[in-house]
């Protein structure tokens, strides 16, 4: 079993949905991330997080770390979000190594 | 030029070639990554570089051979791969410790 797993592994959206992505893991983390792969490869970094909620424009990342649990929101969703959306995190003691979930592929219709 | 770039984008290479990856950083980090991104797999670190000096290196082959000469430069030198080692290759660099990665593009190999 991956110490990150990530849920649904596929979700597809009519634009405007909200969506959600969630990721459990079931070890001591540091901290958290939510990066995403467009096709073709390249991967941004969404949200790096330890507690708490983040936002950026339509992207909202929340984290329980009581819970080993992590979501991450994407408001009035839009064609352009259509991303692989993957969920690392930083295992206690790794320094900065990331242990990386199996990705969400998300594809948002117009 | 800015943030981590990565060359060849594509490389198709025979079982007995020798070749190698190329990253670069203009980010000022001082920690490299190599990460394999394999279809249907989640991806794998393989190499960590903090200040030019190997830090990690997460049971990778020997036909891998990472190259971090400075802080800005990292490479990956490829030899006698197997058909099992096509994936995609990320390069990625932080400041050294805890902090967000930066992702290159991705080099793209098939073996054959």
């Amino acid at each position: 079993k991956n110490e990150v797993e990530q849920s649904p592994q596929n979700l597809t959206a009519q634009e405007g949905e909200f969506i959600t992505i969630n990721c459990s893991y079931s070890v001591g983390i540091s901290a958290l991330h939510w990066l995403q792969q467009h096709p073709g490869g390249g991967i941004v970094s969404l949200f790096m997080l330890s507690s708490g909620k983040k936002k950026h424009g339509r992207l909202i990342a929340t984290i329980n770390i009581q819970e080993k649990h992590s979501s991450l929101h994407i408001t009035a969703s839009h064609p352009r979000d259509s991303a692989v959306y993957i969920c690392a995190v930083r295992l206690n003691n790794a320094g900065n190594m990331l242990t990386f979930g199996g990705g969400t592929r998300l594809m948002v219709k117009p | 030029e800015t943030g981590v770039t990565q060359t060849p984008r594509h490389l198709v290479m025979g079982m007995t070639n020798k070749k190698s990856l190329k990253c670069e950083q203009h980010l000022g980090h001082n920690a490299m990554y190599w990460y394999k991104q394999s279809a249907k797999k989640p991806l794998e670190l393989m190499f960590v570089y903090n200040f030019k000096e190997q830090t990690e290196n997460n049971s990778v082959p020997s036909r891998f051979s990472p190259e971090c000469p400075n802080s800005s430069h990292l490479f990956l030198h490829l030899h006698t791969l197997q058909p099992e080692d096509s994936a995609l290759y990320l390069c990625a660099s932080s400041r050294a410790g805890a902090y967000e990665q930066y992702f290159g593009p991705g080099t793209r190999l098939t073996v054959t």
